[in-house]
């Protein structure tokens, strides 16, 4: 199993650039989402999906798109780029348990938007 | 879900025990304390959780106070690869992903 991709694992946009940040999961996984850390911060819940064709808000979704058309892929999309969403994004895929620990997170992607 | 308190930096030698602590004073009673970490920026890593009773696993220790408004993580024996940020977290189990990462604690393992 390859576990939970992300490309790619870098990105310069310029302002006002859109851009599609793709993760996949080999795992059979309903549960996916995306966070973004800024330095010395801790992670931020951007979007979340429980299954193909449904998702959901997070604590910081704006400016953020996602959609689930397939249990394996979960991408995120930036809309209109802006310095402000300069960041490392990461995506998350879960089990079928309620705890954290059957979470598996990808190797990230850091963004810059000049 | 309760917000957590960690000191923001922590050295330890290598091989010795390392006990990394939490604040969750306003934790209820069926939320459930988790700790991950994160190594290099890489994506976070479970390590160990427990809700009233002290958990023990391959990678740590979990003791949590009577009263459950704190906590401490404990490496046994430290080694160099486990510098990294720990996070402490409090969640209430089954609920959705509405979770709170505060900055965590950067341990530093040193030779």
């Amino acid at each position: 199993n390859a576990g939970v991709t992300q490309t790619p694992k870098f990105q310069v946009l310029k302002t006002g650039q859109s851009m599609t940040l793709q993760c996949a999961q080999d795992m059979n996984h309903e549960y996916m989402s995306w966070y973004r850390q800024d330095p010395g911060m801790g992670l931020r819940l951007i979007h979340y999906s429980v299954g193909a064709g449904i998702t959901d808000q997070g604590e910081v979704p704006n400016g953020y798109n996602v959609s689930r058309s397939t249990t394996e892929d979960f991408p995120l999309r930036l809309l209109s780029a802006a310095p402000s969403q300069t960041s490392v994004y990461f995506c998350a895929s879960r089990g079928p348990g309620y705890g954290l620990e059957t979470q598996y997170f990808g190797p990230g992607t850091r963004l810059l938007v000049l | 879900d309760a917000k957590t308190t960690q000191p923001p930096s922590m050295d330890c030698a290598e091989g010795r025990a390392a006990n990394l602590p939490c604040n969750h004073s306003t934790i209820s009673g069926n939320e459930y304390v988790y700790w991950y970490r994160q190594i290099h920026s890489q994506g976070p890593q479970y390590i160990i959780h427990g809700l009233k009773n002290n958990e023990t696993n391959e990678m740590a220790s979990l003791i949590i106070t009577e009263d459950r408004k704190s906590s401490t993580l404990i490496l046994p024996h430290a080694t160099l690869r486990d510098t990294a940020v720990y996070y402490c977290i409090v969640r209430v189990a089954g609920s959705n992903y509405q979770l709170i990462w505060g900055a965590g604690t950067k341990l530093i393992i040193k030779p």
